[in-house]
């Protein structure tokens, strides 16, 4: 079974330029997760999709990050413009979405770095 | 808010003997989802073990064992027989067992070590 697929691997941008993840999760799976692990930290939940739409964005700054996941399936994760805190792994993350002991599975991410 | 620490930044073990990392939590649910991470330089997060805050008996997997303590609000990992391939970030992780929200909250995890 194919895993979550991120891309791209690696990224390095100037402050104050754009730049978007993409990520194709497992077939099938129905809730989709973006992770942003800083250096040092644990991973910290972004934004959680069911099918298309949003259950959880609280802790997305919305001012700069932005996220969307076109007919429940592949998802980009958007930050416009870059701050140097934004320097960060971006994991995304599938489940099947259907009960709370699930599994998770994760993509290898894309390690991003603002210079 | 949950919240999970683990208070072990790194942690080593000679090849073929055992290791506890450490992991406390706090919350006030009664129903909720207890998970250990590997990440290995991959980068790619691996679950290890998972425990049902409902159960009583500590999950087992092949060399992985935990330890929960429910009312202490502790929930340990103990890898036996230690591999060279274990060496990795573990991460405590937990989950609410209510509401639509699936998210994990992780701890700031354990560098772990295995020396040959």
């Amino acid at each position: 079974e194919a895993g979550v697929a991120q891309s791209p691997r690696y990224k390095i941008i100037e402050k104050r330029q754009s730049v978007a993840f993409w990520c194709n999760p497992i077939s099938g799976h129905a809730t989709l997760y973006w992770y942003q692990q800083i250096l040092g930290q644990g991973p910290k939940l972004l934004i959680q999709f069911q099918n298309n739409g949003v259950v959880d964005d609280s802790q997305l700054p919305k001012d700069r990050f932005s996220a969307e996941r076109l007919k429940g399936v592949d998802s980009t994760l958007k930050i416009q413009p870059a701050k140097l805190e934004d320097s960060a792994v971006y994991l995304c993350a599938s489940s099947l979405g259907g009960t709370t002991n699930e599994k998770l599975f994760f993509g290898s991410g894309t390690q991003l770095s603002v210079l | 808010a949950q919240t999970v620490t683990q208070s072990q930044p790194e942690m080593s073990v000679q090849e073929a003997e055992t290791v506890t990392l450490s992991c406390t939590y706090d919350t006030s649910e009664s129903d909720y989802y207890l998970f250990w991470y590997k990440q290995p330089p991959s980068r790619q997060m691996i679950l290890v073990i998972r425990q049902e805050a409902y159960k009583q008996q500590n999950a087992t997997e092949n060399r992985f064992s935990v330890n929960f303590q429910k009312a202490a609000k502790s929930f340990s990992l103990k890898i036996s027989d230690s591999q060279l391939g274990d060496a990795a970030m573990y991460f405590c992780a937990y989950r609410s067992g209510s509401g639509s929200a699936r998210q994990l909250t992780f701890g700031s995890g354990t560098q772990l070590t295995v020396l040959p």
